[in-house]
């Protein structure tokens, strides 16, 4: 299987703890877009790399979202001292370059915070 | 900003009835518009997008959508509903700079009755 890929498919986790995700994109991809979707929305930006560079940050990722690309090819999302709020599906895209391509996502990860 | 407003969040036809799948849109440049589709419990997969030239997009299962300057719409169509279209649509605009991220409608649902 050659598509983008998350791990994990689902975390459920107690208010105040730090969680990660990871996003595999298709190998020769070097855009990594993540979004996150909440019931009834489309997906909303959150952030987005070319290569290791983390190019844009959407408002919408507060102090305790972090992510990296470290090598330019996995990435990770980290929520540190979770909140109720942050329960969402979590969308990991890759494409070629711009958004001229195609993004191509992967199945999500969905996060149930207790 | 860019923005994509989606007519109706639940749309119900009959099976082999015509579908249509309202889209808005503002952007501020000459946009480049995309439908995605979601089945149950998978990723976003692209439809068909429109970035120029032919106004009359066609892409896979069927779809197409008309990219209207004037009406700022891109509205989705199939002439005869299956009930495997059974699934949630979005529209989506390219960013500011057409060059980073995309920005999704709240999606519409699409059901198809026997």
């Amino acid at each position: 299987d050659t598509g983008v890929s998350q791990d994990p498919r689902h975390k459920i986790t107690k208010r105040g703890q730090n969680v990660t995700f990871r996003c595999d994109p298709i190998s020769e991809h070097n855009r990594l877009y993540w979004y996150r979707q909440t019931l009834g929305q489309g997906p909303e930006f959150l952030t987005y790399f070319q290569n290791e560079a983390q190019l844009e940050k959407s408002r919408l990722l507060s102090d305790r979202f972090s992510a990296e690309r470290p090598k330019g090819s996995f990435s990770t999302l980290e929520i540190q001292r979770t909140e109720q709020g942050d329960s969402a599906m979590y969308l990991c895209a890759s494409s070629l370059g711009q958004s001229l391509y195609e993004q191509y996502f992967g199945p999500g990860t969905r996060l149930t915070v207790t | 900003a860019q923005s994509v407003t989606q007519l109706g969040s639940h749309v119900s036809v009959s099976e082999g009835a015509l579908v249509l799948l309202r889209c808005n849109y503002s952007s501020s440049v000459p946009p480049y518009l995309f439908w995605y589709v979601q089945y149950p419990n998978q990723g976003l997969q692209l439809l068909l997008k429109y970035t120029t030239g032919a106004t009359l997009v066609k892409g896979i299962n069927g779809f197409e959508a008309e990219f209207k300057k004037s009406e700022t719409s891109f509205h989705l169509t199939k002439p005869s509903a299956h009930m495997s279209d059974a699934a949630e649509y979005f529209c989506a605009v390219s960013g500011m700079n057409r060059d980073d991220k995309i920005i999704f409608g709240k999606g519409t649902r699409l059901h198809i009755l026997p």
